[in-house]
């Protein structure tokens, strides 16, 4: 049961331009959400987050929006940079099953093109 | 330095063999995680501990065991009951359950 889900494995996108990754979770008690980046071998670095109050966060280029009746968020970054190339996984935080956990996604490869 | 440290980076383990997985911290957080990534897929729950001598199990808790003794530390053990052990582990901490959680290095376990 995948609480979850981030459905596009793979994103390109040319540099310079909006990069759009999205997300989808299915337990409305998640009432945290965060996004992470990942480099291959190395673990995961925290990029933005957004509580169930907001609905937007911005951090410099990068900008999360979260709509609760669709219990979908994605994350903007513009404009996009080869840097930017990695894994991107959203994370789900909410008291699951009488304890606190934190959900992650399968992750979306996004490469940045020249 | 303040960080999360997981050793060793590369581990080697024969089939039938007990293996522990060390992950330490010193940023005084109460929550750590321990995270088994495999390819396509995406991170997946094994254990958590909230607070010291606690733990719980997550998604795919079989085949593994885990201490909380200290606050700065969380080992993991794969143990030989675990069917599929060869993956990238990855150990996380964090103040509490609804912040940030922040990652270590990780450490990706071979069954030869």
């Amino acid at each position: 049961d995948q609480q979850v889900k981030q459905n596009s494995p793979s994103l390109s996108v040319q540099e310079g331009r909006i990069s759009i990754l999205n997300c989808d979770y299915t337990n409305s008690m998640f009432d945290y959400f965060l996004w992470y980046k990942k480099y291959p071998a190395e673990g995961p670095t925290f990029l933005i987050s957004i509580s169930s109050i907001k609905d937007k966060n911005e951090d410099g280029r990068f900008t999360v929006f979260l709509n609760k009746s669709a219990k979908h968020l994605s994350l903007h970054i513009v404009p996009s940079q080869p840097g930017d190339s990695a894994v991107y996984f959203c994370a789900a935080s909410g008291y699951i099953q009488g304890a606190q956990k934190l959900v992650f996604g399968q992750g979306t490869r996004l490469t940045i093109n020249p | 330095d303040g960080g999360i440290t997981q050793s060793p980076k590369y581990l080697f383990r024969k089939e039938g063999q007990n293996v522990t997985l060390s992950c330490e911290q010193n940023l005084n957080h109460d929550a750590m995680y321990w995270y088994r990534q495999d390819p396509g897929q995406g991170l997946r729950l094994i254990y958590y501990s909230q607070i010291v001598n606690d733990f719980q199990k997550g998604d795919i808790a079989e085949g593994y065991s885990v201490s909380r003794e200290k606050k700065e530390s969380f080992p993991l053990t794969v143990t030989s009951a675990q069917k599929n052990p060869t993956a990238f582990y990855l150990c996380a901490s964090s103040i509490s359950p609804v912040t940030e959680a922040f990652f270590g290095q990780g450490t990706r376990l071979t069954v030869v």
